[in-house]
């Protein structure tokens, strides 16, 4: 079992960029959920991907959007990028309870 | 929103010695999660607390789940340089499946 995967592993960006970030769940895993962590603080909910369609969503505004396909994977999209999106995205998938944590992808905006 | 505070934000510790990291949320919760995260790496599943009085160890880690208090605790017993790292804890609302993270502690064991 591959476990959760994340693409692509570091990626750079400038300010006004537009940004998609790809998540493979685990094997059997039919949920997805998306967390952002800024430098020194703990992940911060930002939506969750459920049977195609988005089942819950944090404090984060419409430029973050998201997608899950129906093999379960999803795409995290972020438009009008600012430097404050500078952060570790993580993806985490889970069936019923726990959830499991990909590698995640640093993204920095310049 | 529920809110988690973790306790102290910083720990430097000898090796050898025990100390314990606390975890307080606000609202009522009956599942608590603890991860480890290592510099630039992901997030690292410890324990999975699902009741009142839950109590789990593994190696020189024991966490335990008080829901009355909010409170959970994890101690570190005979600390050495490998668990060195930043200590998360988490809890998911009952409405919902999404975490909610404490600030971290971040321990540095020092031979």
């Amino acid at each position: 079992d591959a476990g959760v995967t994340q693409s692509p592993t570091h990626l750079i960006k400038t300010r006004g960029q537009q940004v998609t970030l790809r998540c493979s769940p685990k094997s059997g895993h039919d949920t997805v959920s998306w967390y952002q962590q800024a430098l020194g603080q703990g992940p911060q909910f930002i939506f969750q991907y459920y049977e195609e369609e988005e089942r819950q969503r944090g404090n984060f505004p419409d430029r973050f959007s998201g997608h899950q396909f129906p093999n379960y994977s999803s795409e995290l999209n972020v438009n009008a990028l600012l430097l404050g999106d500078s952060a570790l995205y993580l993806c985490a998938s889970s069936f019923l309870l726990e959830q499991f944590f990909g590698p995640g992808t640093r993204l920095t905006v310049l | 929103e529920l809110k988690v505070e973790q306790n102290p934000l910083f720990l430097s510790m000898q090796e050898g010695k025990n100390y314990t990291i606390y975890c307080n949320y606000s609202t009522t919760s009956d599942r608590l999660y603890w991860y480890r995260q290592d510099p630039g790496k992901s997030l690292e599943s410890l324990f999975v607390l699902l009741s009142n009085g839950a109590v789990k160890q593994e190696g020189r880690l024991m966490a335990s789940l008080d829901t009355k208090a909010r409170l959970s605790t994890l101690h570190i017993t005979a600390a050495v340089h490998d668990l060195s790292a930043t200590y998360f804890c988490a809890v998911d609302s009952r409405e919902a499946n999404n975490l909610f993270f404490g600030t971290g502690t971040r321990l540095t064991v020092i031979p």
